[in-house]
């Protein structure tokens, strides 16, 4: 059973850069053909897909999203990240790692942890 | 940038009700189109992929319909952990897009 888990500062000041990890059990982040994708939900809203990036380091951005996204993989900490730059309160949200197929379906999800932006 | 209107954006039912959600696209997607549950404070679960494959393990009582661009999420016989948030999702084109949310509460 895959599980994913994300990790990182749950508060970060107007202007900085956003970093989460997402760390993956169960199985190795680099066997199938799958994307490892982060989503994002601010409270009491919907989902915005933010971007993915497949083993072999390939990334898909979220257009709305893409001057400022950067998702990253390390496999041999079977570890996927994420950075978003130049953050403002409007980036406050729950923000969620999740493994996709290449049909960008989401069949497992961390937790969630929950990033705030302020100063 | 394909948009979604899925409705209602609340639905009251009982338990054993049957309910429907709606999930419409500003243009056909084929049968691209993902349902998810989510509960308070919980990440979202994938319930059905495909417009209407059911996910493994997922009930017998979630099914879902349509293609094109009018799609449809049906609970055959609402149970009490089945009230949640449902969305769909669509990821015929770029981005992968989600709809904003349907209420299941209790009546």
């Amino acid at each position: 059973q895959v599980q994913l888990q994300e990790s990182g500062p749950g508060l970060v000041k107007p202007s900085q850069t956003l970093s989460l990890t997402c760390t993956v059990s169960g199985g190795s982040i680099s066997s199938g053909s799958y994307y490892w994708s982060w989503i994002r939900q601010p409270a009491g809203k919907g989902l915005e897909w933010i971007g993915r990036i497949y083993t072999s380091g390939s990334t898909n951005y979220n257009p709305s999203l893409k001057s400022r996204v950067t998702i990253s993989v390390d496999t041999s900490k079977n570890q996927f990240s994420l950075k978003l730059s130049s953050v403002t309160a409007a980036d406050t949200a729950v923000y969620y790692c999740a493994r996709a197929g290449a049909a960008t379906v989401l069949d497992y999800w961390g937790q969630g942890t929950l990033v705030t932006v302020s100063s | 940038v394909i948009w979604m209107t899925q409705s209602p954006s609340l639905l009251s039912a009982s338990t054993g009700d049957r309910v429907t959600i709606s999930c419409r696209m500003s243009q056909g997607i084929s049968s691209y189109l993902a349902w998810y549950q989510q509960k308070p404070g919980k990440a979202p679960e994938l319930l059905i992929y495909a417009a209407s494959t059911l996910q493994s393990g997922v009930p017998s009582r979630f099914s879902g319909s349509g293609s094109g661009t009018d799609f449809t999420l049906t609970i055959s016989c609402l149970q009490s952990e089945d009230f949640a948030t449902y969305y769909c999702q669509q990821y015929y084109s770029f981005p992968p897009t989600f709809g904003g949310g349907t209420k299941v509460e209790i009546k």
